[in-house]
């Protein structure tokens, strides 16, 4: 079965550093979106990504972040300079077609820890 | 500001038992719902999609009430991997987020 796949799993930084997350969503999917869970709370919508630019995004989603889908099967999500509050679980997920008519699947994945 | 609230449990059952989660949102041009389970440390997986005349998985029945803004899901002969949380999905009425409920945490006891 096809999954989405994220990388690192695990990602301890300075406050201050840049730190790069990967994932590689499901081949013939089109939208591909980020989450972030802080420890404890709820999954959190950040961006969705189609065409190649961004759909929509979040408040949460400020200057710091950006994405980028520098080929054709990676899908990164940067961040310019940590602060202790992106501390993190990050999920990227990705669907077939625009979400409300299809199921987005997540990846498992990336636990971001700010120093 | 959109919502989706869930009883946060913990729910703790014995094996076998049935045990019931609901869910209500606010915003009600939503036009689709669904429940994901998310195992700890683990990311959100599809249990199932919610349509308005009710679906049926197996143990796992959801029910959607709009009139309500109500999602209800049903769990029959409880097993003791149905520990998890489960989370309550909205979408965003035309907007590409999902909305998360904070998730009721489920303890099936043998």
């Amino acid at each position: 079965e096809p999954e989405v796949t994220q990388t690192p799993s695990h990602q301890v930084t300075q406050m201050g550093q840049e730190v790069i997350l990967r994932c590689v969503p499901i081949s013939n999917h089109l939208y591909f979106y980020w989450y972030r869970q802080i420890l404890g709370q709820k999954v959190e919508f950040l961006v969705s990504f189609y065409n190649n630019e961004i759909s929509e995004k979040s408040e949460i989603f400020d200057d710091q972040f950006s994405v980028e889908r520098p080929d054709g099967s990676n899908f990164t999500l940067k961040i310019r300079s940590t602060k202790l509050e992106d501390s993190a679980m990050y999920f990227c997920a990705s669907s077939e077609i625009l979400t409300g008519l299809e199921t987005q699947y997540f990846g498992p994945g990336t636990r971001l820890l700010v120093l | 500001r959109k919502e989706v609230e869930q009883d946060p449990g913990p729910f703790n059952v014995p094996e076998g038992a049935t045990v019931a989660f609901n869910c209500t949102y606010s915003n009600s041009a939503s036009q689709s719902f669904f429940w994901y389970r998310q195992d700890c440390r683990k990311e959100p997986k599809l249990l199932m999609s919610v349509y308005s005349s009710g679906n049926e998985d197996g143990r796992f029945t959801a029910q959607l009430n709009r009139a309500s803004q109500y999602i209800s899901l049903l769990i029959r002969d409880s097993k003791l991997s149905d520990s998890a949380t489960y989370l309550c999905v909205v979408d965003g009425a035309g907007s590409y987020q999902l909305t998360f409920g904070k998730g009721t945490k489920l303890s099936v006891i043998p």
